[in-house]
């Protein structure tokens, strides 16, 4: 089966600082990864996605960053802000099943 | 647009019990799926579908039954209520995203508690 793990259970950053949240992956084939934000009570929201024939793609404030030799995938947030506050997921699939890690929850301290 | 509608948001059902869980979208996606969220074990795929008419398995799908007979609905059935079905259940469809794959939009989940 698939095993798509994060480095960090939970993570605190101080307001403006930039933060950093990893995931492991270990099924070479995926092709497709996304970063999920989660918000308490409410469903994951998709933040950024890359495909494998990439290894960096950025959105706004957002920067998701692919290492296919160490099959390691990493989200970066620049100057965090308390709305940024959530657990973060990331997911790989390989086709049309997709498969979510355990989560970061990221803390930002005012 | 509503976006992805779930109902009903909690749902307390007694062992053995059977029930469906409705899901809905108007963004005319053509993938659906359905999740199930425990605590400390992220999201786990339970069935999908990539059109009506057209329904797989994903990696949790015992207990559970879903049907595809129009783009807009895929409701999740579960046959018998067991306990260890608690849990948060999410909803989402898609449409092939700016790298060519799949940005899905989530519900807000269904809450079910199995006593």
């Amino acid at each position: 089966g698939e095993s798509v793990g994060l480095h960090l259970p939970t993570l605190s950053v101080q307001e403006g600082d930039n933060s950093i949240i990893n995931c492991a992956y270990s099924n070479s084939a995926s092709d497709y990864f996304i970063w999920y934000k989660q918000e308490s009570g409410k469903g994951p929201q998709f933040i950024i996605d890359i495909r494998s024939n990439m290894d960096k793609r950025q959105g706004q404030r957002v920067t998701v960053l692919l290492n296919k030799t160490v099959k390691h995938l990493s989200l970066q947030i620049a100057a965090t802000q308390p709305g940024d506050s959530a657990v973060y997921f990331c997911a790989e699939t390989t086709g049309n099943q997709f498969y979510f890690g355990t989560g970061t929850s990221l803390t930002v301290i005012p | 647009n509503a976006g992805v509608t779930q109902t009903p948001k909690f749902q307390v059902l007694k062992t053995g019990q059977s029930m469906t869980l409705q899901c809905a979208q108007d963004m005319n996606h053509e993938y659906m799926s359905w999740y199930r969220q425990d605590p400390g074990m992220g999201l786990r795929l339970i069935h999908y579908s990539v059109g009506a008419g057209i329904t797989d398995q994903g990696e949790v799908p015992n207990g559970y039954n879903v049907s595809r007979s129009t783009t807009e609905d895929f409701p999740l059935r579960l046959l018998s209520a067991a306990p260890s079905q608690t849990s948060v259940y999410f909803c989402a469809s898609s449409f092939p995203g700016l790298a060519g794959g799949y940005e899905q939009y989530f519900g807000p989940g269904t809450r079910l508690t199995v006593t």
